[in-house]
């Protein structure tokens, strides 16, 4: 089956510190994944995806990196900021009955605090 | 603007007092799903639709029935909820068709409280 396993938190990182949450999944055919961030009070927003190995995702200095061969999707950012303050979860969604969208697996979300 | 909209946003009811949480998206979107979040467990899927009159289970359906009559629409309902299912909800919706790793959009969640 498919699933995904993501370090636990709290992850908590003083400004400029660098960043890494790791992620590695199970899937039984060719996933896309994804990174989601979850603000204070809001919904999920997508933070950056990637749909085949070797692919980077990358979005406001934060990157991940499709390892196939590891089945590992880590999330790295170079220098935290205190705004980046939030849940980071880790997902991958498989096909549907041959169709390209699928449904999502989630990690169980990391809690990330940037102190200043 | 793109949106999926969630209401309530916050609720608090009593054990077996039937209550619906409405979605709507406005993106003419095939694909919208239910996931509730919880400490420590992240988003666990209830249900999902695929299109109109299409919809299928996901990890924790037990006590939801949702229905899909209109494309916009994905209504949530607790027919008689119990205090397990106190919990962040969230509603998404993507296209159906669309190349891998299509961008799902989640909504602002609702917060349900059962006492």
């Amino acid at each position: 089956g498919n699933s995904v396993t993501q370090m636990e938190g709290p992850v908590t990182l003083s400004e400029e510190a660098f960043l890494t949450i790791n992620c590695t999944y199970t899937a039984t055919g060719y996933p896309s994944l994804f990174w989601y961030v979850q603000y204070p009070g809001e919904g999920l927003q997508l933070l950056l995806k990637a749909t085949k190995a070797d692919d980077k995702g990358s979005n406001k200095g934060f990157e991940a990196t499709y390892r196939k061969e590891t089945t590992s999707f880590h999330l790295e950012k170079g220098s935290v900021q205190v705004s980046d303050s939030a849940v980071y979860f880790c997902a991958l969604s498989d096909r549907y009955r041959g169709s390209t969208l699928g449904r999502l697996y989630f990690g169980r979300g990391t809690q990330l605090t940037v102190w200043p | 603007e793109a949106q999926v909209t969630q209401n309530p946003r916050y609720l608090i009811t009593v054990t077996g007092k039937k209550l619906t949480v409405t979605c709507s998206q406005n993106m003419n979107h095939e694909y919208m799903s239910w996931y509730r979040q919880d400490p420590g467990l992240g988003l666990r899927q209830i249900y999902y639709s695929m299109n109109v009159e299409v919809t299928d289970k996901g990890d924790v359906p037990e006590g939801y029935k949702v229905s899909r009559k209109e494309k916009r629409n994905f209504p949530l309902i607790l027919e008689s909820p119990s205090p397990n299912q106190t919990s962040l909800y969230f509603c998404a919706s993507s296209p159906s068709h669309a190349p891998p790793g299509n961008t799902i959009y989640f909504g602002e969640g609702s917060w349900l409280t059962v006492v």
